[in-house]
Protein backbone atom coordinates (compact mmCIF):
# COMPACT_ATOMS: atom_id res chain seq x y z
CA UNK A 1 0.00 0.00 0.00
CA UNK A 2 0.71 3.67 0.05
CA UNK A 3 1.23 6.06 2.86
CA UNK A 4 1.42 10.02 2.41
CA UNK A 5 1.78 12.40 5.12
CA UNK A 6 1.88 15.73 5.46
CA UNK A 7 0.73 18.56 8.31
CA UNK A 8 -2.70 19.31 7.69
CA UNK A 9 -2.15 23.26 8.36
CA UNK A 10 0.08 26.09 8.59
CA UNK A 11 0.37 29.56 9.32
CA UNK A 12 2.98 32.31 8.23
CA UNK A 13 3.26 35.84 7.42
CA UNK A 14 3.78 37.45 4.09
CA UNK A 15 6.84 38.05 3.08
CA UNK A 16 8.28 35.02 5.26
CA UNK A 17 9.49 31.63 4.17
CA UNK A 18 7.37 28.16 5.12
CA UNK A 19 8.39 24.63 4.64
CA UNK A 20 5.89 22.16 4.06
CA UNK A 21 7.13 18.74 4.60
CA UNK A 22 6.04 15.43 3.29
CA UNK A 23 6.90 11.72 4.57
CA UNK A 24 5.94 8.85 2.27
CA UNK A 25 5.83 5.02 2.13
CA UNK A 26 5.61 3.19 -1.11
CA UNK A 27 7.02 0.46 -2.90
CA UNK A 28 8.24 1.22 -6.78
CA UNK A 29 8.63 4.60 -6.07
CA UNK A 30 8.75 6.68 -9.26
CA UNK A 31 8.45 10.65 -8.65
CA UNK A 32 7.39 12.91 -6.59
CA UNK A 33 4.66 15.62 -6.87
CA UNK A 34 4.04 19.39 -5.60
CA UNK A 35 0.40 20.84 -6.38
CA UNK A 36 -1.19 23.72 -5.12
CA UNK A 37 -5.34 23.74 -4.88
CA UNK A 38 -7.42 26.91 -4.26
CA UNK A 39 -10.83 26.12 -2.24
CA UNK A 40 -13.00 24.54 -4.90
CA UNK A 41 -10.18 24.68 -7.98
CA UNK A 42 -8.67 22.16 -9.74
CA UNK A 43 -4.98 21.14 -8.61
CA UNK A 44 -2.13 23.00 -10.20
CA UNK A 45 1.25 21.60 -11.10
CA UNK A 46 3.97 23.25 -9.27
CA UNK A 47 6.83 20.95 -8.87
CA UNK A 48 8.69 17.31 -9.46
CA UNK A 49 11.31 15.32 -8.09
CA UNK A 50 12.33 11.82 -8.91
CA UNK A 51 16.20 11.93 -8.19
CA UNK A 52 17.52 13.59 -4.71
CA UNK A 53 17.97 16.68 -4.20
CA UNK A 54 16.79 20.30 -4.51
CA UNK A 55 14.90 21.60 -7.66
CA UNK A 56 14.14 25.71 -7.77
CA UNK A 57 11.60 27.18 -9.30
CA UNK A 58 11.54 30.91 -8.56
CA UNK A 59 9.66 31.17 -5.62
CA UNK A 60 9.25 27.44 -4.74
CA UNK A 61 11.54 24.65 -4.14
CA UNK A 62 10.98 21.23 -3.60
CA UNK A 63 13.31 18.36 -2.42
CA UNK A 64 13.45 15.00 -2.20
CA UNK A 65 14.95 12.02 -0.21
CA UNK A 66 14.53 8.77 -1.46
CA UNK A 67 16.30 6.77 1.10
CA UNK A 68 14.13 9.05 4.07
CA UNK A 69 11.05 8.80 2.04
CA UNK A 70 10.67 12.56 2.54
CA UNK A 71 10.45 15.49 0.26
CA UNK A 72 9.54 19.16 1.47
CA UNK A 73 8.30 22.35 -0.71
CA UNK A 74 9.78 25.87 0.20
CA UNK A 75 7.83 28.63 -0.66
CA UNK A 76 10.08 32.02 -0.06
CA UNK A 77 8.44 35.56 -0.21
CA UNK A 78 5.26 34.78 0.97
CA UNK A 79 2.23 36.17 -0.54
CA UNK A 80 -0.85 36.55 -0.09
CA UNK A 81 -2.24 34.92 -3.24
CA UNK A 82 -0.32 31.65 -1.91
CA UNK A 83 -3.02 30.48 1.04
CA UNK A 84 -3.96 27.11 -0.51
CA UNK A 85 -3.74 23.68 -0.12
CA UNK A 86 -0.98 22.18 -1.15
CA UNK A 87 -0.78 18.47 -2.04
CA UNK A 88 1.97 16.12 -2.00
CA UNK A 89 1.54 12.96 -5.23
CA UNK A 90 3.56 10.27 -5.31
CA UNK A 91 4.00 8.49 -8.47
CA UNK A 92 4.43 4.68 -7.87
CA UNK A 93 4.95 1.87 -10.03
CA UNK A 94 4.35 -1.30 -8.17
CA UNK A 95 6.12 -4.70 -9.19
CA UNK A 96 3.37 -7.06 -10.01
CA UNK A 97 1.36 -4.20 -12.33
CA UNK A 98 4.12 -2.46 -14.80
CA UNK A 99 1.86 0.13 -14.64
CA UNK A 100 2.03 3.53 -12.49
CA UNK A 101 -0.32 5.09 -10.10
CA UNK A 102 -0.46 8.41 -8.41
CA UNK A 103 -1.66 8.78 -5.23
CA UNK A 104 -1.90 12.19 -3.12
CA UNK A 105 -1.70 13.44 0.37
CA UNK A 106 -4.23 14.76 2.18
CA UNK A 107 -2.95 17.79 1.51
CA UNK A 108 -1.55 20.99 3.69
CA UNK A 109 -3.67 24.27 4.35
CA UNK A 110 -1.28 27.24 4.28
CA UNK A 111 -2.58 30.22 5.19
CA UNK A 112 -0.41 33.80 4.64
CA UNK A 113 -1.22 36.70 6.86
CA UNK A 114 -0.46 40.17 6.48
CA UNK B 1 -6.98 26.31 -18.85
CA UNK B 2 -5.20 22.98 -18.50
CA UNK B 3 -6.81 21.13 -21.24
CA UNK B 4 -9.00 18.80 -19.38
CA UNK B 5 -12.79 19.37 -20.16
CA UNK B 6 -14.99 17.47 -17.49
CA UNK B 7 -19.20 17.94 -17.87
CA UNK B 8 -20.99 18.76 -16.25
CA UNK B 9 -19.26 21.38 -14.09
CA UNK B 10 -22.51 20.86 -11.48
CA UNK B 11 -25.25 18.41 -10.42
CA UNK B 12 -27.77 18.06 -8.37
CA UNK B 13 -29.40 14.71 -7.86
CA UNK B 14 -31.42 12.55 -5.58
CA UNK B 15 -30.25 9.45 -3.36
CA UNK B 16 -30.67 6.41 -5.58
CA UNK B 17 -30.04 8.16 -8.80
CA UNK B 18 -27.01 7.23 -11.62
CA UNK B 19 -24.92 10.23 -12.84
CA UNK B 20 -22.20 9.80 -15.68
CA UNK B 21 -19.30 12.28 -15.62
CA UNK B 22 -17.13 12.95 -18.72
CA UNK B 23 -14.13 13.87 -18.84
CA UNK B 24 -12.18 14.89 -22.24
CA UNK B 25 -8.30 14.58 -21.62
CA UNK B 26 -5.79 16.97 -23.31
CA UNK B 27 -4.76 15.82 -26.97
CA UNK B 28 -2.00 13.82 -26.85
CA UNK B 29 -2.67 12.11 -23.49
CA UNK B 30 -3.40 8.62 -23.06
CA UNK B 31 -3.85 8.25 -19.29
CA UNK B 32 -7.20 9.81 -17.63
CA UNK B 33 -7.56 9.79 -13.96
CA UNK B 34 -10.07 10.22 -11.55
CA UNK B 35 -10.32 11.43 -8.04
CA UNK B 36 -12.99 12.08 -5.63
CA UNK B 37 -12.81 14.93 -3.28
CA UNK B 38 -14.98 15.08 -0.42
CA UNK B 39 -15.17 18.71 1.86
CA UNK B 40 -11.85 19.97 3.13
CA UNK B 41 -10.85 15.96 2.34
CA UNK B 42 -7.72 15.19 0.35
CA UNK B 43 -8.05 13.76 -3.18
CA UNK B 44 -9.05 10.02 -3.13
CA UNK B 45 -7.76 7.99 -6.21
CA UNK B 46 -10.61 6.46 -7.77
CA UNK B 47 -9.37 4.64 -10.94
CA UNK B 48 -6.87 5.17 -14.19
CA UNK B 49 -7.06 4.53 -17.71
CA UNK B 50 -4.55 4.26 -20.52
CA UNK B 51 -5.25 4.04 -24.20
CA UNK B 52 -8.78 2.78 -23.55
CA UNK B 53 -7.40 -0.05 -20.47
CA UNK B 54 -8.12 -0.12 -17.11
CA UNK B 55 -4.26 0.23 -15.22
CA UNK B 56 -4.79 0.86 -11.60
CA UNK B 57 -7.70 1.05 -9.18
CA UNK B 58 -8.00 2.84 -5.98
CA UNK B 59 -10.51 2.70 -3.28
CA UNK B 60 -13.40 2.68 -5.64
CA UNK B 61 -17.28 1.66 -4.80
CA UNK B 62 -18.64 -1.04 -6.34
CA UNK B 63 -21.00 0.98 -7.36
CA UNK B 64 -18.95 3.16 -9.49
CA UNK B 65 -17.58 2.15 -12.59
CA UNK B 66 -15.31 3.87 -14.99
CA UNK B 67 -14.26 3.40 -18.95
CA UNK B 68 -12.34 5.02 -21.54
CA UNK B 69 -13.18 5.08 -24.69
CA UNK B 70 -11.42 4.98 -28.48
CA UNK B 71 -11.64 8.55 -28.48
CA UNK B 72 -9.54 8.59 -25.48
CA UNK B 73 -12.32 10.33 -23.45
CA UNK B 74 -13.37 8.46 -20.45
CA UNK B 75 -16.78 8.37 -18.31
CA UNK B 76 -17.05 8.08 -14.53
CA UNK B 77 -20.80 6.32 -14.03
CA UNK B 78 -22.19 6.60 -10.19
CA UNK B 79 -25.30 4.24 -9.35
CA UNK B 80 -27.24 3.97 -6.35
CA UNK B 81 -25.85 7.27 -5.27
CA UNK B 82 -25.88 8.44 -1.46
CA UNK B 83 -25.88 11.33 0.92
CA UNK B 84 -22.36 10.63 1.50
CA UNK B 85 -21.25 10.90 -2.54
CA UNK B 86 -21.25 14.33 -2.16
CA UNK B 87 -18.31 15.54 -3.46
CA UNK B 88 -16.00 17.22 -6.34
CA UNK B 89 -14.80 14.51 -8.67
CA UNK B 90 -11.50 15.59 -10.76
CA UNK B 91 -10.31 14.09 -13.97
CA UNK B 92 -6.21 14.42 -14.62
CA UNK B 93 -4.32 12.98 -18.20
CA UNK B 94 -1.02 12.75 -18.60
CA UNK B 95 0.92 11.30 -21.42
CA UNK B 96 1.94 8.40 -18.72
CA UNK B 97 5.00 7.42 -20.69
CA UNK B 98 5.87 5.05 -18.31
CA UNK B 99 9.55 6.51 -17.30
CA UNK B 100 11.00 8.90 -14.86
CA UNK B 101 10.03 12.02 -16.77
CA UNK B 102 8.37 14.79 -15.42
CA UNK B 103 4.61 13.61 -16.45
CA UNK B 104 2.75 15.47 -14.48
CA UNK B 105 -1.10 15.12 -14.42
CA UNK B 106 -3.36 18.51 -15.92
CA UNK B 107 -6.45 18.51 -14.15
CA UNK B 108 -10.01 19.49 -15.11
CA UNK B 109 -11.96 22.22 -13.29
CA UNK B 110 -13.93 19.14 -11.52
CA UNK B 111 -17.23 17.99 -11.48
CA UNK B 112 -19.44 19.58 -8.35
CA UNK B 113 -21.94 16.75 -7.17
CA UNK B 114 -24.58 17.19 -4.88
CA UNK B 115 -26.93 13.87 -3.59
CA UNK B 116 -30.06 14.94 -2.07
Amino acid sequence: GQNIDQPTEMTATEGAIVQINCTYQTSGFNGLFWYQQHAGEAPTFLSYNVLDGLEEKGRFSSFLSRSKGYSYLLLKELQMKDSASYLCAVRSRPWNTGFQKLVFGTGTRLLVSP
Amino acid sequence: DSGVTQTPKHLITATGQRVTLRCSPRSGDLSVYWYQQSLDQGLQFLIQYYNGEERAKGNILERFSAQQFPDLHSELNLSSLELGDSALYFCASSVSTGGTLNTEAFFGQGTRLTVV
